[in-house]
C-alpha cells in the first residue's frame, strides 16, 4: 500500500523553528518529486514547495522563501520541511505529496504546526 | 502571481448534477487537476490531467476544459459527494497553484 505519514507537528513560538517528516513506503520514493501543502485552519490548500528526485531541485512559494527549507533521503524514504523564523500566519495543516503524472496522490495525513505565544 | 479562480459554493439537490469551475489564463497550456476533502481529511484526487480519472474514482466525476476554464462535473450527485473541490495547475514560471476551492452542499 502507497503511504505517507508525516509527523514533526506541535506548538511553537513565533521566531522558533520545527522540522517536519515524511515517511513513505509502497513505492519507490527515489523516483518521485515530492511536496509539502499546507492548509490554514478553515483555509484553502496552499502548495508550500518541492524537490526533485534526487534533490537537485527545490522551489518554494514566495511567502517561505528563504525561512523553510525542503529536503529528502532517499535512503530512509523520507521528506524533509525545515521551518524557521515561523510567524502565526504559518499555523495550518501540513500534509506531504507524491507528485506523478496523475497529480498530487496519495496525500499523508497532515500534521498540525500552531505558530503562537 | 498566477491565480486560479473557483466559485465559493455550489449546491445541487441529490441526483442532480454539479459543475464547478475553476478559471486561469494559463489553462489552456497547462494541465489541471482536481481533488476532493471532506472534513478532517486529506485531498483526495478526483480528476487528473483535465479529464482522466483515477481509479476507484465513481464514474459520476468528469472534467473537461474549454480555453481558460475548466469545469469539475459531478453527475448524479450523492450525499457523500459533500466536500471541498479545489482545482491545481500551474503557470509557465513552474510552481504549482491551487484554486481558493469550492464548497458542494447537496440539499
Amino acid at each position: 500500500e502507497v503511504q505517507l505519514v508525516e509527523s514533526g507537528g506541535g506548538l511553537v513560538q513565533p521566531g522558533g523553528s520545527l522540522r517536519l517528516s515524511c515517511a513513505a513506503s509502497g513505492f519507490t520514493f527515489s523516483s518521485y518529486w515530492m511536496s509539502w501543502v499546507r492548509q490554514a485552519p478553515g483555509k484553502g490548500l496552499e502548495w508550500v514547495a518541492n524537490i526533485k528526485q534526487d534533490g537537485s531541485e527545490k522551489y518554494y512559494v514566495d511567502s517561505v522563501k528563504g525561512r523553510f527549507t525542503i529536503s529528502r533521503d532517499n535512503a530512509k524514504n523520507s521528506l524533509y520541511l525545515q521551518m524557521n523564523s515561523l510567524r502565526a500566519e504559518d499555523t495550518a495543516v501540513y500534509y506531504c505529496a507524491r507528485e506523478g503524472s496523475l497529480g498530487f496522490d496519495p496525500w499523508g495525513q497532515g500534521t498540525l504546526v500552531t505558530v503562537s505565544s | 502571481s498566477y491565480e486560479l479562480t473557483q466559485p465559493p459554493s455550489v449546491s445541487v439537490s441529490p441526483g442532480q448534477t454539479a459543475r464547478i469551475t475553476c478559471s486561469g489564463d494559463a489553462l489552456p497550456k497547462q494541465y489541471a487537476y482536481w481533488y476532493q476533502q471532506k472534513p478532517g481529511q486529506a485531498p483526495v484526487l478526483v480528476i487528473y490531467k483535465d479529464s482522466e480519472r483515477p481509479s476507484g474514482i465513481p464514474e459520476r466525476f468528469s472534467g473537461s476544459s474549454s480555453g481558460t476554464t475548466v469545469t469539475l462535473t459531478i453527475s448524479g450527485v450523492q450525499a457523500e459527494d459533500e466536500a471541498d473541490y479545489y482545482c491545481q495547475s500551474a503557470d509557465s514560471s513552474g510552481p504549482w497553484v491551487f484554486g481558493g476551492g469550492t464548497k458542494l452542499t447537496v440539499l
